[in-house]
C-alpha cells in the first residue's frame, strides 16, 4: 500500500535558521503531494502542493519539490521565524489513492 | 467564505455509549473527508463522502459509519465506545473529491472526543 515517512521530531531551531523537513513516499502511479501544517487546538492547513513531478509547491517562504526520481517532496524553508512553530504533515493522495498522512513533524523555533 | 465547522468541539462519552459528529463542509465542496487523530497513530482515514456517496473507507470497525447530506453536511457516528476511540476527529472537505489531487483539503477544527 502507499506509505508517507517523515523525520522524527521534534526539529528545534533558533529564528532565522534554515529548515528542511524530510518526506518520502511509496506509491504507485502518480500521485499528487502536499503538505499541510497544524497549529495547536486547530485542524490542518493545506501549506503547499505539487500535482507531478519536477512540480515546485510554494507558499509563505516554504517550498517543497516533487522528485520522482527520489521518491521525495521535502520542505524548506531559508529563514524560519518563530510563528512557524507547529507540526508539519507530508500527505500523498490522488486518483484512487485513499490519502495517507505522514505522522507529522513538530517544529519548534526560539527567538 | 466560511470554513469547514465541526461540531461539537468537545465531547466526553461513557463507554458502551454513542455519538453523532456533524460537519459542515465550505459552501460548494462536494466531498467531505472523516480523520481519526490520535498521539499514537496519527491521522488515520475513515470514509469520504462525495455527493451523498461513500467513496472510500478506510480500515476501521464497522462501528464507525457516516452518511452525507444533499446540502453536503455530513456525521459521523460511533457505537459502541471504547477508549481507544478518544481522539481528535477532523473533517476536510475539498472541491473534487477523490482524494482531493489538484486542491487539497480545507479541514475544520476538529471535534475532541473523550471517552471515560
Amino acid at each position: 500500500g502507499n506509505s508517507v515517512t517523515q523525520m522524527e521530531g521534534p526539529v528545534t531551531l533558533s529564528e532565522e535558521a534554515f529548515l528542511t523537513i524530510n518526506c518520502t513516499y511509496t506509491a504507485t502511479g502518480y500521485p499528487s503531494l502536499f503538505w499541510y501544517v497544524q497549529y495547536p487546538g486547530e485542524g490542518l492547513q493545506l501549506l503547499l502542493k505539487a500535482t507531478k513531478a519536477d512540480d515546485k509547491g510554494s507558499n509563505k517562504g516554504f517550498e517543497a519539490t516533487y522528485r520522482k526520481e527520489t521518491t521525495s517532496f521535502h520542505l524548506e524553508k531559508g529563514s524560519v521565524q518563530v510563528s512557524d512553530s507547529a507540526v508539519y504533515f507530508c500527505a500523498l493522495t490522488g486518483g484512487s489513492y485513499i490519502p495517507t498522512f505522514g505522522r507529522g513533524t513538530s517544529l519548534i523555533v526560539h527567538p | 467564505k466560511a470554513g469547514v465547522t465541526q461540531t461539537p468541539r468537545y465531547l466526553i462519552k461513557t463507554r458502551g455509549q454513542q455519538v453523532t459528529l456533524s460537519c459542515s463542509p465550505i459552501s460548494g465542496h462536494r466531498s467531505v473527508s472523516w480523520y481519526q487523530q490520535t498521539p499514537g497513530q496519527g491521522l488515520q482515514f475513515l470514509f469520504e463522502y462525495f455527493s451523498e456517496t461513500q467513496r472510500n473507507k478506510g480500515n476501521f470497525p464497522g462501528r464507525f459509519s457516516g452518511r452525507q447530506f444533499s446540502n453536503s453536511r455530513s456525521e459521523m457516528n460511533v457505537s459502541t465506545l471504547e477508549l481507544g476511540d478518544s481522539a481528535l476527529y477532523l473533517c476536510a472537505s475539498s472541491l473534487d473529491g477523490t482524494g482531493s489531487a489538484n486542491y487539497g483539503y480545507t479541514f475544520g477544527s476538529g471535534t475532541r472526543l473523550t471517552v471515560v
